[in-house]
Protein backbone atom coordinates (compact mmCIF):
# COMPACT_ATOMS: atom_id res chain seq x y z
CA UNK A 1 0.00 0.00 0.00
CA UNK A 2 1.38 3.36 -0.67
CA UNK A 3 -0.38 4.63 2.52
CA UNK A 4 1.87 7.07 5.08
CA UNK A 5 2.35 6.22 8.11
CA UNK A 6 2.89 8.60 11.00
CA UNK A 7 4.55 8.46 13.92
CA UNK A 8 3.24 8.46 16.53
CA UNK A 9 -0.24 7.16 16.83
CA UNK A 10 -0.84 9.68 19.70
CA UNK A 11 1.04 12.91 21.05
CA UNK A 12 0.25 14.60 24.40
CA UNK A 13 1.86 18.02 25.00
CA UNK A 14 1.59 21.04 27.26
CA UNK A 15 0.29 24.09 26.11
CA UNK A 16 3.08 26.12 24.50
CA UNK A 17 5.08 23.16 23.78
CA UNK A 18 6.29 21.81 20.11
CA UNK A 19 4.83 18.87 18.92
CA UNK A 20 6.57 16.86 15.82
CA UNK A 21 4.90 14.39 13.77
CA UNK A 22 6.69 12.04 11.08
CA UNK A 23 4.92 10.45 8.16
CA UNK A 24 6.66 7.83 5.35
CA UNK A 25 5.55 6.20 2.78
CA UNK A 26 6.65 3.68 -0.25
CA UNK A 27 6.65 5.05 -3.35
CA UNK A 28 7.52 7.87 -5.71
CA UNK A 29 5.05 11.01 -4.97
CA UNK A 30 3.85 13.94 -6.55
CA UNK A 31 3.56 15.87 -3.58
CA UNK A 32 2.64 15.73 0.12
CA UNK A 33 0.62 16.94 2.30
CA UNK A 34 -1.16 17.31 5.63
CA UNK A 35 -4.35 17.73 7.11
CA UNK A 36 -6.24 18.32 9.91
CA UNK A 37 -9.38 16.65 11.28
CA UNK A 38 -11.07 18.07 14.49
CA UNK A 39 -14.27 15.72 15.88
CA UNK A 40 -13.90 12.74 13.44
CA UNK A 41 -15.50 14.94 10.24
CA UNK A 42 -14.24 17.04 7.46
CA UNK A 43 -10.70 17.44 7.04
CA UNK A 44 -9.05 20.57 6.62
CA UNK A 45 -6.17 21.13 4.47
CA UNK A 46 -2.74 22.58 6.28
CA UNK A 47 -0.23 22.61 4.15
CA UNK A 48 1.40 21.10 0.61
CA UNK A 49 5.11 20.53 0.01
CA UNK A 50 5.75 19.27 -3.70
CA UNK A 51 8.73 16.30 -4.12
CA UNK A 52 11.36 19.30 -5.28
CA UNK A 53 11.09 21.24 -2.22
CA UNK A 54 12.35 20.52 1.30
CA UNK A 55 11.04 22.28 4.28
CA UNK A 56 8.05 24.17 3.72
CA UNK A 57 6.37 27.35 6.32
CA UNK A 58 3.08 27.84 7.11
CA UNK A 59 2.30 30.22 10.30
CA UNK A 60 3.30 28.11 13.29
CA UNK A 61 3.43 24.89 11.00
CA UNK A 62 6.92 24.02 9.68
CA UNK A 63 6.71 20.85 6.99
CA UNK A 64 9.65 18.92 5.61
CA UNK A 65 10.38 15.89 3.01
CA UNK A 66 13.27 13.91 2.63
CA UNK A 67 12.24 12.11 -0.40
CA UNK A 68 15.38 10.17 -0.22
CA UNK A 69 14.28 8.21 2.87
CA UNK A 70 10.39 8.76 1.82
CA UNK A 71 9.18 10.76 5.02
CA UNK A 72 7.86 14.07 6.23
CA UNK A 73 7.98 15.75 9.35
CA UNK A 74 5.22 18.18 10.57
CA UNK A 75 5.95 20.64 13.57
CA UNK A 76 3.67 22.26 15.32
CA UNK A 77 5.14 25.22 17.26
CA UNK A 78 4.18 27.32 20.08
CA UNK A 79 1.10 24.62 20.41
CA UNK A 80 -2.54 26.10 21.90
CA UNK A 81 -5.30 24.28 22.97
CA UNK A 82 -7.24 24.56 19.50
CA UNK A 83 -4.81 22.27 18.09
CA UNK A 84 -6.14 19.49 19.77
CA UNK A 85 -6.99 16.93 16.86
CA UNK A 86 -6.08 14.44 14.47
CA UNK A 87 -3.47 15.18 11.73
CA UNK A 88 -3.06 13.32 8.59
CA UNK A 89 -0.72 13.03 6.42
CA UNK A 90 -1.26 12.30 2.65
CA UNK A 91 0.67 11.42 -0.19
CA UNK A 92 -0.28 12.42 -3.86
CA UNK A 93 1.16 9.75 -6.56
CA UNK A 94 0.44 8.99 -10.24
CA UNK A 95 -0.88 12.44 -10.57
CA UNK A 96 -3.77 12.05 -8.59
CA UNK A 97 -3.74 9.69 -6.11
CA UNK A 98 -4.33 11.02 -2.63
CA UNK A 99 -3.65 7.87 0.12
CA UNK A 100 -3.86 9.03 3.53
CA UNK A 101 -1.94 7.20 6.80
CA UNK A 102 -3.89 6.73 10.01
CA UNK A 103 -2.90 9.66 11.74
CA UNK A 104 -1.60 11.13 14.54
CA UNK A 105 -3.72 12.15 17.88
CA UNK A 106 -2.83 15.60 19.49
CA UNK A 107 -3.80 16.47 22.90
CA UNK A 108 -2.70 19.80 23.94
CA UNK A 109 -2.98 20.44 27.65
CA UNK A 110 -3.88 23.25 29.10
CA UNK B 1 -21.36 26.40 -3.12
CA UNK B 2 -18.69 27.78 -1.11
CA UNK B 3 -17.70 24.64 0.23
CA UNK B 4 -18.08 20.75 -0.56
CA UNK B 5 -21.14 19.83 0.69
CA UNK B 6 -22.69 16.42 1.48
CA UNK B 7 -26.01 14.76 2.70
CA UNK B 8 -27.59 13.71 4.68
CA UNK B 9 -25.06 14.26 7.46
CA UNK B 10 -26.57 11.32 9.67
CA UNK B 11 -28.28 8.57 8.23
CA UNK B 12 -29.46 5.32 10.14
CA UNK B 13 -30.65 2.39 8.33
CA UNK B 14 -31.30 -1.20 8.71
CA UNK B 15 -29.53 -3.92 7.46
CA UNK B 16 -30.06 -4.72 3.71
CA UNK B 17 -31.86 -1.48 2.31
CA UNK B 18 -29.90 0.52 0.07
CA UNK B 19 -28.75 4.15 0.73
CA UNK B 20 -27.75 6.79 -1.26
CA UNK B 21 -24.82 9.74 -0.33
CA UNK B 22 -24.73 12.85 -2.09
CA UNK B 23 -21.23 15.11 -2.37
CA UNK B 24 -21.50 18.90 -4.29
CA UNK B 25 -18.03 19.90 -4.56
CA UNK B 26 -16.50 23.10 -4.83
CA UNK B 27 -17.97 24.74 -8.46
CA UNK B 28 -15.08 23.84 -11.12
CA UNK B 29 -13.35 21.35 -9.71
CA UNK B 30 -12.77 18.28 -11.58
CA UNK B 31 -11.19 15.96 -9.46
CA UNK B 32 -13.88 14.22 -6.90
CA UNK B 33 -12.96 11.74 -4.13
CA UNK B 34 -14.89 9.38 -1.79
CA UNK B 35 -13.25 8.20 1.65
CA UNK B 36 -14.55 5.78 4.28
CA UNK B 37 -13.64 6.41 7.82
CA UNK B 38 -14.30 3.98 10.42
CA UNK B 39 -14.12 5.15 13.94
CA UNK B 40 -10.36 6.27 14.66
CA UNK B 41 -9.34 4.84 11.54
CA UNK B 42 -7.60 6.67 8.42
CA UNK B 43 -9.63 7.32 5.32
CA UNK B 44 -9.92 4.03 3.07
CA UNK B 45 -10.01 5.42 -0.69
CA UNK B 46 -12.91 4.09 -2.38
CA UNK B 47 -13.16 6.23 -5.61
CA UNK B 48 -11.99 8.79 -7.72
CA UNK B 49 -13.68 11.04 -10.17
CA UNK B 50 -12.19 13.07 -13.10
CA UNK B 51 -15.16 14.64 -14.74
CA UNK B 52 -17.68 12.37 -14.83
CA UNK B 53 -15.10 9.43 -15.23
CA UNK B 54 -13.75 7.02 -12.60
CA UNK B 55 -10.37 6.27 -13.65
CA UNK B 56 -10.03 4.59 -10.22
CA UNK B 57 -12.43 2.51 -8.50
CA UNK B 58 -10.17 0.29 -7.04
CA UNK B 59 -10.78 0.73 -3.23
CA UNK B 60 -14.89 -0.06 -3.76
CA UNK B 61 -14.95 -2.97 -1.55
CA UNK B 62 -17.42 -4.99 -2.76
CA UNK B 63 -20.33 -4.90 -5.67
CA UNK B 64 -22.68 -3.17 -3.41
CA UNK B 65 -21.20 0.00 -3.81
CA UNK B 66 -21.02 2.17 -6.76
CA UNK B 67 -20.48 5.40 -7.44
CA UNK B 68 -21.46 8.10 -10.51
CA UNK B 69 -20.98 11.64 -11.08
CA UNK B 70 -22.92 13.64 -13.66
CA UNK B 71 -22.55 17.04 -15.38
CA UNK B 72 -18.81 17.27 -14.20
CA UNK B 73 -20.31 18.14 -10.99
CA UNK B 74 -22.89 15.96 -7.92
CA UNK B 75 -21.91 12.44 -7.13
CA UNK B 76 -23.66 9.58 -5.56
CA UNK B 77 -22.50 6.42 -3.52
CA UNK B 78 -24.70 4.11 -3.28
CA UNK B 79 -24.65 1.50 -0.90
CA UNK B 80 -26.75 -1.58 -1.94
CA UNK B 81 -28.22 -3.84 0.69
CA UNK B 82 -26.41 -2.54 3.38
CA UNK B 83 -24.31 -4.60 6.24
CA UNK B 84 -23.49 -3.58 9.54
CA UNK B 85 -19.81 -3.08 8.48
CA UNK B 86 -20.98 -0.53 6.31
CA UNK B 87 -21.58 2.07 9.00
CA UNK B 88 -18.94 4.39 9.17
CA UNK B 89 -18.24 8.11 8.15
CA UNK B 90 -17.98 8.81 4.53
CA UNK B 91 -16.14 11.40 3.27
CA UNK B 92 -16.12 13.17 -0.35
CA UNK B 93 -13.48 15.64 -1.29
CA UNK B 94 -12.81 17.74 -4.69
CA UNK B 95 -9.86 19.11 -5.60
CA UNK B 96 -9.28 21.72 -8.99
CA UNK B 97 -7.05 19.21 -10.02
CA UNK B 98 -5.98 15.72 -9.20
CA UNK B 99 -2.29 16.65 -7.40
CA UNK B 100 -3.47 19.78 -5.75
CA UNK B 101 -5.10 20.61 -2.18
CA UNK B 102 -8.06 18.78 -1.37
CA UNK B 103 -11.63 20.09 0.17
CA UNK B 104 -13.78 17.84 2.51
CA UNK B 105 -17.01 17.76 3.02
CA UNK B 106 -18.18 17.14 6.61
CA UNK B 107 -19.28 13.70 5.74
CA UNK B 108 -21.90 11.36 5.97
CA UNK B 109 -22.25 9.17 9.28
CA UNK B 110 -23.56 5.85 8.01
CA UNK B 111 -25.20 3.88 10.71
CA UNK B 112 -26.67 0.45 9.95
CA UNK B 113 -28.61 -1.36 12.58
Amino acid sequence: SQQGEEDPQALSIQEGENATMNCSYKTSINNLQWYRQNSGRGLVHLILIRSNEREKHSGRLRVTLDTSKKSSSLLITASRAADTASYFCATVWNDYKLSFGAGTTVTVRA
Amino acid sequence: GAGVSQSPSNKVTEKGKDVELRCDPISGHTALYWYRQSLGQGLEFLIYFQGNSAPDKSGLPSDRFSAERTGGSVSTLTIQRTQQEDSAVYLCASSSAGDTEAFFGQGTRLTVV
